[in-house]
């Protein structure tokens, strides 16, 4: 298995411009959760989907943020429009059994908004 | 509020002693605890888990131990090598609530 992918792996952008983020999850986890890394607060969970439904987005920082999973191997996290502060490393992982079940993550987006 | 506390950044231990990495957190609700490790440019890895009716489960080198009266868990690695220099990560359900992590740094 390929495990989970990310894409792109890094990703420079001006402030204002809309960044889009993508994630392919293992084959038949059922979860998908999305976080961001920063040095100051770690790994903070944004939102995660249970069979394609989002369950939790009470993560999401705002409005500019939004999330979206049309299919079981696709996930997008969309930031419109950017800002300086969203610079971090944005993870996305999978598992079978949602949140009491290993994280599978994958390597990471690193954004940086200038 | 961090649910979820690493409080010593980093620590460096010499190969073949023992590392103890340590987590405390506030939410007597979490029942469920996971270590991950993670190395440069790369997304954290699974390495041990704990459920709150036990107090100690060993995976070969790796042994977390938990103690919900004092709501703190703990890694140990023993014996510590040059490979699992990494940064590693404590996490707590509900919400897979992490840590800070903490910088393990394996010399020779």
């Amino acid at each position: 298995d390929a495990g989970v992918i990310q894409s792109p792996r890094h990703e420079v952008t001006e402030m204002g411009q809309e960044v889009t983020l993508r994630c392919k999850p293992i084959s038949g986890h059922d979860y998908l959760f999305w976080y961001r890394q920063t040095m100051m607060r770690g790994l903070e969970l944004l939102i995660y989907f249970n069979n394609n439904v989002p369950i939790d987005d009470s993560g999401m920082p705002e409005d500019r943020f939004s999330a979206k999973m049309p299919n079981a191997s696709f996930s997008t996290l969309k930031i419109q429009p950017s800002e300086p502060r969203d610079s971090a490393v944005y993870f996305c992982a999978s598992s079978l059994h949602g949140v009491n079940s290993p994280l599978h993550f994958g390597n990471g987006t690193r954004l940086t908004v200038t | 509020d961090q649910q979820v506390k690493q409080n010593s950044p980093s620590l460096s231990v010499q190969e073949g002693r023992i590392s103890i990495l340590n987590c405390d957190y506030t939410n007597s609700m979490f029942d469920y605890f996971l270590w991950y490790k993670k190395y440069p440019a790369e997304g954290p890895t699974f390495l041990i888990s704990i459920s709150s009716i036990k107090d100690k489960n060993e995976d070969g080198r790796f042994t977390v131990f938990l103690n919900k009266s004092a709501k703190h868990l703990s890694l140990h690695i023993v014996p510590s090598q040059p490979g699992d220099s990494a940064v590693y990560f404590c996490a707590a359900t509900s919400k897979l609530t992490f840590g800070t992590g903490t910088r393990l740094q394996v010399t020779l």
